[in-house]
């Protein structure tokens, strides 16, 4: 079955600085990949989702990158905040329910 | 709050006893998804009713537990014989199925601790 794999586990980066976490999928059916945030004892949330008919899609200091033919994935935060501290699950989907997600990145945003 | 709601949101419990939990989406989302997540992992996919009709289930859904959605509206999770394995933060999220992105929303979970 589908399997996502998400790296780095733990990002500790600069405030300011940029922040890259990568994941890659194994159905190469997928077509949806959304990006959730999680803050601690919190619910997850989506903070950018992108489509397999886009390579890139951007949010203001978000964005994610999408590789088809090699099957993976990208969030890239730039200007890193203190508030962006939290844990990050990408997730893939091919048929628009089932969400398979990774294991998570925690972001570390040191002052 | 019109947000997806969940009760109870913490259930402490012995091995062996039946729980049941709650959940209500948003009000005009016909999707709704139950998740189980483990500390340090992210949620892991359990069943999805369309409407009232359950159309999915994951393997790890053991014969144990049972979901349903009688009127469309709100959804049941329940575990019976409950197991230390169990314990985990159950999700629920709901989404519009006509909706040209499938954002899945959260509610805040219930956490169950089975001692």
């Amino acid at each position: 079955g589908e399997n996502v794999e998400q790296h780095p586990s733990t990002l500790s980066v600069q405030e300011g600085d940029s922040a890259v976490i990568k994941c890659t999928y194994s159905d190469s059916a997928s077509n949806y990949f959304p990006w959730y945030k999680q803050e601690l004892g919190k619910r997850p949330q989506l903070i950018i989702d992108i489509r397999s008919n886009v390579g890139e899609k951007k949010d203001q200091r978000i964005a994610v990158t999408l590789n088809k033919t090699a099957k993976h994935f990208s969030l890239h935060i730039t200007e890193t905040q203190p508030e962006d501290s939290a844990v990050y699950f990408c997730a893939a989907s091919r048929d628009n329910y089932q969400l398979i997600w990774g294991a998570g990145t925690k972001l570390i945003i040191k002052p | 709050d019109t947000g997806v709601s969940q009760d109870p949101r913490h259930k402490i419990t012995k091995r062996g006893q039946n729980v049941t939990f709650r959940c209500d989406p948003i009000s005009e989302h016909n999707r709704l998804y139950w998740y189980r997540q483990t500390l340090g992992q992210g949620p892991e996919f359990l069943t999805y009713f369309q409407n009232e009709a359950q159309l999915e289930k994951s393997r790890l859904l053991s014969d144990r537990f049972s979901a349903e959605r009688p009127k469309g509206s709100f959804s049941t999770l329940e575990i019976q014989r409950t197991e230390q394995g169990d314990s985990a933060m159950y999700l629920c999220a709901s989404s519009l199925r006509q909706a040209t992105y499938n954002e899945q929303f959260f509610g805040p979970g219930t956490r169950l601790t089975v001692l």
